[in-house]
């Protein structure tokens, strides 16, 4: 799996978008961008993956650079529920393999 | 998504002794993934079960510790053995299942106190 860098921690006012950047310079052609959460202790929940294109959904949008080295996990509007660790993963799809975490970025949404 | 059933979800143990945590779910999966995540830290993964093979374990894991059973395609076991203070953690299980992208998902944790 290409290794990825994120910030270790970012705050966000409430309702403002919350952009949580990702570097992953070595990612291979066929690798997708995953994007984890983990709020206090519960498993991780997907939030949103893509490979090249922009993806959305109805909690974020991923942003994927058009030379794929880096994205941009967006919350539009974040709330103080969208406090979590976020995890950005770059892993082949349907790889049978177990998804390898990193640090992730600790996400504080102040009121 | 697939949904992950995983029991108990939180215990308090005494040192020495063990705890069998339970992973079920919903539809037949090929692979079960278990992760330990140590207070504070992220998670790291501890084995690989395939039905009908035995587990296969990351460096730092070893068998005898963490024993895992897998009798079918949608349940397998953690066990943790002799237990210490260091093994106080969050276990979880996860699976692959590619229904419209969702990927990998996880079911809840155990919360495991050991004193």
């Amino acid at each position: 799996d290409a290794k990825t860098t994120q910030p270790p921690s970012m705050d966000c006012a409430e309702g403002r978008a919350a952009n949580l950047p990702c570097n992953h310079s070595t990612i291979s052609g066929n690798e997708y961008v995953y994007w984890y959460r983990q709020i206090h202790s519960q498993g991780p929940q997907y939030i949103i993956h893509g490979l090249k294109n922009n993806e959305t959904n109805e909690m974020a949008s991923l942003i994927i650079t058009e030379d794929r080295k880096s994205s941009t996990l967006i919350l539009p509007h974040a709330t103080l529920r969208d406090t979590a660790v976020y995890y950005c993963i770059v892993r082949v799809a349907n790889s049978g393999y177990a998804l390898n975490f990193g640090k992730g970025t600790s996400l504080l949404v102040t009121p | 998504s697939a949904v992950i059933s995983q029991k108990p979800s939180r215990d308090i143990c005494q040192r020495g002794t063990s705890l069998t945590i339970q992973c079920q779910v919903d539809s037949q999966v090929t692979m079960m993934f278990w992760y330990r995540q140590q207070p504070g830290q992220s998670l790291t993964l501890i084995a690989t079960a395939n039905q009908g093979s035995e587990a296969t374990y990351e460096s730092g894991f070893v068998i005898d510790k963490f024993p895992i059973s897998r009798p079918n395609l949608t349940f397998s076991t953690l066990t943790v053995s002799n237990m210490s203070p260091e093994d106080s953690s969050i276990y979880l299980c996860s699976v692959e299942l590619d229904r419209g992208g969702y990927g990998y998902t996880f079911g809840s944790g155990t919360r495991l106190t050991v004193v």
